[in-house]
C-alpha cells in the first residue's frame, strides 16, 4: 500500500464553522506533513509531525490546529477560517526526514 | 534563506520534441533533488529524483542532471507526448523535513 488517503475531497465551510481534514497512511512512515497549495503555486509547508510529535510549525495561524492521534493518522482542525484560506490542502508522508514524499490527493477547501 | 529558482514558468513544445526545465538552489547542504508532476486537480507525483552523489539519472524518456558546483539541476523529457502536459515542480532537500519547492513550470505539449 503506497497510498496516502485524504478525506473529504471537497469541503465548503462558512467562516464560523468548525471542520476537520483527515489523512491516513499505512506505509509505516514516521513523518507526516500538511501542505497548503494555492492555484498555480507550489505546495507551501504548514506542519510536520515526526514520530507523532510536532516538529515544524511554519508560523501557521492558530485557526489551523494539527493533531496526530497515532503514527498512521493526521488531522487538521479548522476554525474561524477566512476566505483567503481557500486552497488545496495536501497531506504527505515520508519514511523519515530523508525519505521520498508521498502526497495524498488533497482536500479542496472553499471558505465562504 | 533557502531558495530554489525554476525556469521557465511556462513551456510549450510540439509533440515529439524535447523539453528542458532548469532549477537552481541556494542551500549548499541540499543533497536530494526530486521532481514532481502535477496534473490539473491531482496530487504532485514523484517522477524522478537524484541524490548529490550522482550526476545523472535516467528513467525511459525522463532524465535529471545535477551540477553540484553550479548548484543547478535540470529535468529533460524526450519524445514528449500530450500526456506529459502538466505542471512540474523541482525541489531541494537537505536532510531535514523541509522540501524547498521551485515555483513550477507549466508544460504544454501540442499535438
Amino acid at each position: 500500500d503506497t497510498e496516502v488517503t485524504q478525506t473529504p475531497k471537497h469541503l465548503v465551510m462558512g467562516m464560523t464553522n468548525k471542520k476537520s481534514l483527515k489523512c491516513e497512511q499505512h506505509m509505516g512512515h514516521r513523518a507526516m506533513y500538511w501542505y497548503k497549495q494555492k492555484a498555480k503555486k507550489p505546495p507551501e509547508l504548514m506542519f510536520v509531525y515526526s514520530y507523532e510529535k510536532l516538529s515544524i510549525n511554519e508560523s501557521v495561524p492558530s485557526r489551523f490546529s494539527p493533531e496526530c492521534p497515532n503514527s498512521s493518522l493526521l488531522n487538521l482542525h479548522l476554525h474561524a477560517l477566512q476566505p483567503e484560506d481557500s486552497a488545496l490542502y495536501l497531506c504527505a508522508s515520508s519514511q523519515d526526514q530523508r525519505g521520498e514524499l508521498f502526497f495524498g490527493e488533497g482536500s479542496r477547501l472553499t471558505v465562504l | 534563506g533557502e531558495n530554489v529558482e525554476q525556469h521557465p514558468s511556462t513551456l510549450s513544445v510540439q509533440e515529439g520534441d524535447s523539453a528542458v526545465i532548469k532549477c537552481t538552489y541556494s542551500d549548499s547542504a541540499s543533497n536530494y533533488f526530486p521532481w514532481y508532476k502535477q496534473e490539473l486537480g491531482k496530487r504532485p507525483q514523484l517522477i524522478i529524483d537524484i541524490r548529490s552523489n550522482v550526476g545523472e539519472k535516467k528513467d525511459q524518456r525522463i532524465a535529471v542532471t545535477l551540477n553540484k558546483t553550479a548548484k543547478h539541476f535540470s529535468l529533460h523529457i524526450t519524445e514528449t507526448q500530450p500526456e506529459d502536459s502538466a505542471v512540474y515542480f523541482c525541489a531541494g532537500h537537505s536532510g531535514t523535513y523541509k522540501y524547498i519547492f521551485g515555483t513550477g513550470t507549466r508544460l504544454k505539449v501540442l499535438a
